[in-house]
């Protein structure tokens, strides 16, 4: 079945890179986004990427996609505190625009002054 | 330009009781998704609604229920709540043919 796995904690200091990794299972093409949710708060679209990519930049972030592995990672460069929050992986299930996302569990980055 | 609205942002209830909640989509969205999202877990996708209609649905069972309006906006009712009902319930919304779905702010049920 379809899954989407991530690590559940990342800690790094103010100033460095975070790298945040995703692993998801279905083959078909797809979509693949990066969403960050702060305390008490909804979800905020950060970036996505079509399977057929293998690198997308924006701003600080770049988020680097490998399909043989189904490995997908989202770094965000000179990690600010205002960065600290959860950070979920999503997929598209049904490959098109508009299927349903499947969500990981999401990963807690702690930025540390 | 709003972005997605959702109401009210809490709420509580008892078990045995009803629940609707509703969503405003994005100015020029037309599909209208709800996810569930418990403590601690990511959203798990509920039902999306486009064209007034249900178009696709996730593994919840028939006491979820929406509707869609036809300026777009969406009601999620949930009947005969049991505890396990108790998460933040949130709204995306998204144009057709479009890749991204925008969130609301959510809104957060407690079930007593």
């Amino acid at each position: 079945g379809e899954d989407v796995e991530q690590s559940l904690f990342l800690s790094v200091r103010e100033g460095d890179s975070s790298v945040i990794n995703c692993t998801y299972t279905d083959s078909s093409s797809t979509y693949l986004y990066w969403y960050k949710q702060e305390p008490g708060a909804g979800l905020q679209l950060l970036t996505y990427i079509f399977s057929n990519m293998d690198m997308k930049q924006d701003q600080r972030l770049t988020v680097l996609l490998n399909k043989k592995d189904k490995h997908l990672s989202l770094r965000i460069a000179d990690t600010q505190t205002g960065d600290s929050a959860i950070y979920f992986c999503a997929e598209n299930f049904d490959g098109g625009s508009q299927g349903n996302l499947i969500f990981g569990k999401g990963t807690k980055l702690s930025v540390k002054p | 330009d709003a972005g997605v609205t959702q109401s009210p942002t809490h709420l509580i209830k008892t078990r045995g009781q009803q629940v609707t909640l509703r969503c405003s989509p994005k100015s020029g969205h037309d599909t209208v998704s709800w996810y569930q999202q418990a403590l601690g877990q990511g959203p798990q996708f509920i039902f999306q609604y486009y064209e007034e209609e249900e178009r696709q649905r996730g593994n919840f069972p028939d006491r979820f229920s929406g509707h869609q309006f036809p300026n777009y906006s969406s009601e999620l009712n949930v009947n005969a709540l049991l505890l396990g009902d108790s998460a933040l319930y949130l709204c995306a919304s998204s144009a057709a043919r479009k890749a991204t779905q925008y969130f609301g702010p959510g809104t957060r049920l407690t079930v007593l």
